[in-house]
């Protein structure tokens, strides 16, 4: 069974700090993964893929993966409070699985 | 690009009622999802077309549930004899079949069954 797992919070970080969220998955195929964010009452979107071991910057956004532990990870630098939202990652070879997400508040 | 778009964005029903939800998926896309969505929880996979096949179907899904794509664009999902645990926003996505599937969504079908 391929399962993805996360926090499911709310994870409350100041603004303008470091926001940190991670993901776990257990089926060692997974090579790259989606972050999508969710606003309440709106439909996922995308805001970033990762596929090779390491990090990858897009903007305020890092994001990590480590294959041999499975792990990967989004992080929010500069955190503002229209990031506040439910992060999901999902394994982009196998998309139908999807974790919870992990709900982000963003502290004025 | 218009997006992906889903009709009707609300729908109230009466238990026992037949619901019929349609979605047209980005134009060159190939690849078509369902899922559902309850308060709290992540997308829940349905079922998902590539072209007009069927791939896939999730085996959580009663026979009530039934979906279409009978020339590869538009979709359709019927729940047949809705029960209040039907309840919930119901999701549709499209992705080309390459390009790491990036899945774009429409913005959703909630339903509520009283």
């Amino acid at each position: 069974q391929k399962e993805v797992e996360q926090n499911s919070g709310p994870l409350s970080v100041p603004e303008g700090a470091i926001a940190s969220l991670n993901c776990t998955y257990s089926d060692r195929g997974s090579q790259s993964f989606f972050w999508y964010r969710q606003y309440s009452g709106k439909s996922p979107e995308l805001i970033m893929f990762i596929y090779s071991n390491g990090d990858k910057e897009d903007g305020r956004f890092t994001a990590q993966l480590n294959k041999a532990s499975q792990y990967v990870s989004l992080l929010i630098r500069d955190s503002q409070p229209s990031d506040s939202a439910t992060y999901l990652c999902a394994p982009t070879n196998y998309q139908l699985i999807w974790g919870a997400g992990t709900k982000l508040i963003i502290k004025p | 690009d218009t997006g992906v778009s889903q009709n009707p964005r609300h729908k109230i029903t009466k238990r026992g009622q037949n619901v019929t939800f349609r979605c047209d998926p980005i134009s060159e896309h190939n690849r078509l999802y369902w899922y559902r969505q309850t308060l709290g929880q992540g997308p829940e996979f349905l079922t998902y077309f590539q072209n007009e096949a069927q791939l896939e179907k999730s085996r959580l899904l009663s026979d009530r549930f039934s979906a279409e794509r009978p020339k590869g664009s538009f979709s359709t999902l019927e729940i047949q004899r809705t029960e209040q645990g039907d309840s919930a926003m119901y999701l549709c996505a499209s992705s080309l079949a390459f390009a790491a599937d990036t899945q774009y969504f429409g913005p959703g079908t909630r339903l509520t069954v009283l």
